[in-house]
Order: structure tokens, then C-alpha cells, then sequence
């Protein structure tokens, strides 16, 4: 599989309770983005790394939010004391450089109850 | 800051066709236009890629055109097909990160 893959694809949560999404980006892909889209909306990025650093983070990104990529390989995003407002599908995408196209993964869908 | 915008919000056409879809920013320094494909509850496919040197970028049925000082592109879709039915979203890139319109969502039937 060459594409960018998401686990898990979907994600049921009580409110209160830490989640965690892994992407894993094109083997050769050396930057890594993550975005969210809530219904009817387009997406809207979070954060993204060059390798293994963490370069930008939006204001969307509380600080209930953190987001790592270990050895500039896959990333991992946690969202702590979840809220309902957090509920949205959160898009991973992955580059070789800033200019060039991005490629998304399926996405994971969260809905915290 | 840039923003982007697409217009319309939805369209309905019959099958077979020609349309345009709208996206217009307000930051002519982009590196790219991005076009993608949505499906309901799926993913971003990749459509079309324009680098802010190009006017424009064909894939088939689709052509996609820039014109930085107007702060527009269009994506034209020929000959449209119900399997075209989804959500068209472009995307502006001026550092890297992608900033979003809400999308075009168009329903083409048989």
C-alpha cells in the first residue's frame, strides 16, 4: 500500500476520556499534516511536521491537543478530556516539500458522546 | 490572512453536461492551487495541482485554470457522469499548509 493510511477509521468516546489517531504518511514523504473537518465544512489545519519537528501549530490546536512524530516516521495525535465540540473527522495528509501536492488518508471519524 | 471561497454551495445539473466550479482566494502569493474530490465520510482525492507559475493543469474530463491576479481558479468538468456526484473543495497553499474553501457539492443526475 503506497497511500497515506489513518487508524482507527472511526472512534466513539464519552467526554472526559483521551483518545489517540496514528497516521502513517508515503514512506518518502518528509512532511506530515494534520487537519480537521467538522460537517459541511472544509478541512482546517492543526499542525505539521518537517520530520520529526513539529514546525507550526494552529490556534485551533488547545492545549488538550499534542502531536508527535517519532523518527519523522508515523504521527500520533491526542486529544485529552475530550469535548463534544471536539467531535469531527481529523485528516492526516503527507509531501515531499511545501509546494508540492498533499495526499490525504481516509480519515478518522471521532464523535465523543 | 488568506481565505478562499467557492461558489455555488451546491449545484444540480443533468447528466452529460459541461460545468464550471468557482473558487476565488485573497492572497495571490500561493505556491499552488490544490483541487480534491470528496466523497460522503471519505477522504481528500487529489484532483488537480496548479504551481503558481502554471495557468493551467488537464486530467481527463477535468481542467483546472489560475489566474493569481484575479485571485481565481475554476475546475471545469466535462461531459459530467452521476460518479462525479461529490464534494469539489479547492485549497490555497501560500507557506505549506492548505487553507480550505467549504466546498462545491454537486449532484449530476442520470
Amino acid at each position: 500500500d503506497t497511500g497515506v493510511s489513518q487508524d482507527p477509521r472511526h472512534k466513539i468516546t464519552k467526554r472526559g476520556q483521551n483518545v489517540t489517531f496514528r497516521c502513517d504518511p508515503i514512506s518518502e514523504h518528509n512532511r506530515l499534516y494534520w487537519y480537521r473537518q467538522t460537517l459541511g465544512q472544509g478541512p482546517e489545519f492543526l499542525t505539521y511536521f518537517q520530520n520529526e519537528a513539529q514546525l507550526e501549530k494552529s490556534r485551533l490546536l488547545s492545549d488538550r491537543f499534542s502531536a508527535e512524530r517519532p523518527k519523522g516516521s508515523f504521527s500520533t495525535l491526542e486529544i485529552q478530556r475530550t469535548e463534544q465540540g471536539d467531535s469531527a473527522m481529523y485528516l492526516c495528509a503527507s509531501t515531499i516539500g511545501g509546494i508540492y501536492e498533499q495526499y490525504f488518508g481516509p480519515g478518522t471519524r471521532l464523535t465523543v458522546t | 490572512k488568506q481565505e478562499v471561497t467557492q461558489i455555488p454551495a451546491a449545484l444540480s445539473v443533468p447528466e452529460g453536461e459541461n460545468l464550471v466550479l468557482n473558487c476565488s482566494f485573497t492572497d495571490s502569493a500561493i505556491y499552488n492551487l490544490q483541487w480534491f474530490r470528496q466523497d460522503p465520510g471519505k477522504g481528500l482525492t487529489s484532483l488537480l495541482l496548479i504551481q503558481s507559475s502554471q495557468r493551467e493543469q488537464t486530467s481527463g474530463r477535468l481542467n483546472a485554470s489560475l489566474d493569481k491576479s484575479s485571485g481565481r481558479s475554476t475546475l471545469y468538468i466535462a461531459a459530467s457522469q452521476p460518479g462525479d456526484s461529490a464534494t469539489y473543495l479547492c485549497a490555497a497553499s501560500n507557506t505549506g499548509k492548505l487553507i480550505f474553501g467549504q466546498g462545491t457539492t454537486l449532484q449530476v443526475k442520470p
